[in-house]
């Protein structure tokens, strides 16, 4: 059984540009969720994906967007970056939407730096 | 004020110590509660959850909610330096989708 992987692992960009990010779901899951964590900082919600459709968001701009595709994959797009942007984020992955039972499995992160 | 307030450390302590680690919050809606481990470089890592209050166990780790002070804990037994890392408590609203987490504490335990 594999975990859920991320890529890329590290990048640096800078402000005003464009990142994709990708995740791909634990073997089962079909629902993904995504977190950004700014150092020294908790996970903060982003949103999450179940059955290609946006279910949940948190407090984040529209300029945070995402897809899922039907192997339950998913991109992170974040378009004209800014430099609070900076952080890891955190893709996981669940078996159903999210509730106690339905544990959550993360990645390793995508660490971005924005200069 | 935030939905979960952690104390972000560090903590340190000497191996074979015994670790309580805390957290608390302020929706009462919150049913689920969860730690996570998380080492340097890595994703979060699920620890233990419990729903409601009460205590639960695993090896060497108890989890403990009062939803009546609101107050999440988490107790190690026989710390080791492996167990260092940072440690994030978690909490959940059933039907809603997000995980709300504390700022996490950092764990040095010294050999």
């Amino acid at each position: 059984e594999t975990g859920v992987t991320q890529s890329p692992t590290h990048l640096i960009k800078t402000r005003g540009q464009q990142v994709t990010l990708r995740c791909s779901s634990q073997s089962g899951h079909n629902t993904v969720s995504w977190y950004q964590q700014a150092l020294g900082q908790g996970p903060q919600f982003i949103f999450q994906y179940y059955r290609e459709e946006e279910n949940g968001r948190g407090n984040f701009p529209p300029r945070f967007s995402g897809l899922q595709f039907p192997n339950y994959s998913s991109e992170l797009n974040v378009n004209a970056l800014e430099l609070d942007d900076s952080a890891l984020y955190l893709c996981a992955s669940s078996l159903g939407q999210a509730s106690g039972a339905n544990v959550l499995t993360f990645g390793a992160g995508s660490r971005l730096t924005v200069l | 004020q935030k939905e979960v307030e952690q104390d972000p450390g560090p903590l340190s302590v000497p191996e074979g110590a015994i670790v309580s680690l805390n957290c608390t919050y302020s929706n009462s809606a919150f049913q689920y509660f969860m730690w996570y481990r998380q080492y340097s470089r890595k994703g979060p890592e699920l620890l233990m959850y419990t729903y409601s209050s009460g205590n639960k166990e695993d090896g060497r780790f108890t989890a403990q909610v009062d939803k009546s002070s609101k107050y999440i804990s988490l107790f190690i037994r026989d710390s080791q330096p492996s167990d260092s890392a940072t440690y994030l408590c978690a909490a959940l609203n059933t039907g809603f989708q997000k995980l709300v987490f504390g700022t996490g504490t950092r764990l040095l335990v010294s050999p």
